[in-house]
């Protein structure tokens, strides 16, 4: 299994720019995440789903949008990139098996936006 | 307030001392997960606790759910140790996962 894996690794924008950070998870995991970390701050949630057609908020969705139309992908879009979401990026998935629940992350994405 | 607040922001220790990390989160929980982020940046999951102790080699982590208080041991610390562990909670009424700000760990040989 590759487990969770993000593209891409490192992306520069410019303002204003579009673009799509891309996610996949080959375990069958209903539930997926993004979350972003900053500098002195913990990771914050973005948008989650709970299984394919199902998205909602996090904490953090202004300027995010996402989609669930297979389990296995949850891609993150920013529709006009500005400064203040130049962030590392995670993805992250989990399973629930009787009571146990392991989160798993991905490699992580750096997004710069200038 | 943060939900989560972890101490001590950092660690400096040197290699074979027991290491304790301290986390206090201040809303109802039906989880606590202990992380861990390497240099690298990667991130993977060290625990998912809900009540008691759990062991893994030489980390152990515990949680006392009334004083909304978890720990993260390491015993027989060694440089391979140092990391940002992160403690994560998912309350009550979310299902996703609020994060305090890490401890990061050096273990020096």
């Amino acid at each position: 299994n590759a487990g969770v894996t993000q593209t891409p690794k490192f992306q520069v924008l410019k303002t204003g720019q579009s673009m799509t950070l891309q996610c996949a998870q080959d375990m069958n995991h209903e539930y997926m995440s993004w979350y972003r970390q900053d500098p002195g701050m913990g990771l914050r949630l973005i948008h989650y789903s709970v299984g394919a057609g199902i998205t909602d908020q996090g904490e953090v969705p202004n300027g995010y949008n996402v989609s669930r139309s297979t389990t296995e992908d949850f891609p993150l879009r920013l529709l006009s990139a500005a400064p203040s979401q130049t962030s590392v990026y995670f993805c992250a998935s989990k399973n629930r098996l009787a009571g146990v629940e392991t989160q798993y992350f991905g490699p992580g994405t750096r997004l710069l936006v200038l | 307030k943060n939900e989560v607040e972890q101490s001590p922001q950092n660690l400096t220790a040197q290699e074979g001392e027991f290491i304790t990390i301290n986390c206090s989160y201040s809303v109802g929980i039906s989880a606590l997960h202990w992380l861990q982020q390497h240099p690298g940046g990667g991130i993977v999951s060290l625990f998912m606790l809900s009540s008691g102790k759990k062991k893994h080699g030489r980390l152990i982590a515990t949680i006392n759910i009334q004083e909304k208080h978890s720990s993260l041991h390491i015993t027989a610390s060694h440089p391979r140790d140092s990391a940002v562990y992160i403690c994560a909670v998912r309350s009550l009424r979310a299902d996703g996962l609020t994060f305090g700000k890490g401890t990061h760990l050096i273990i020096q040989p």
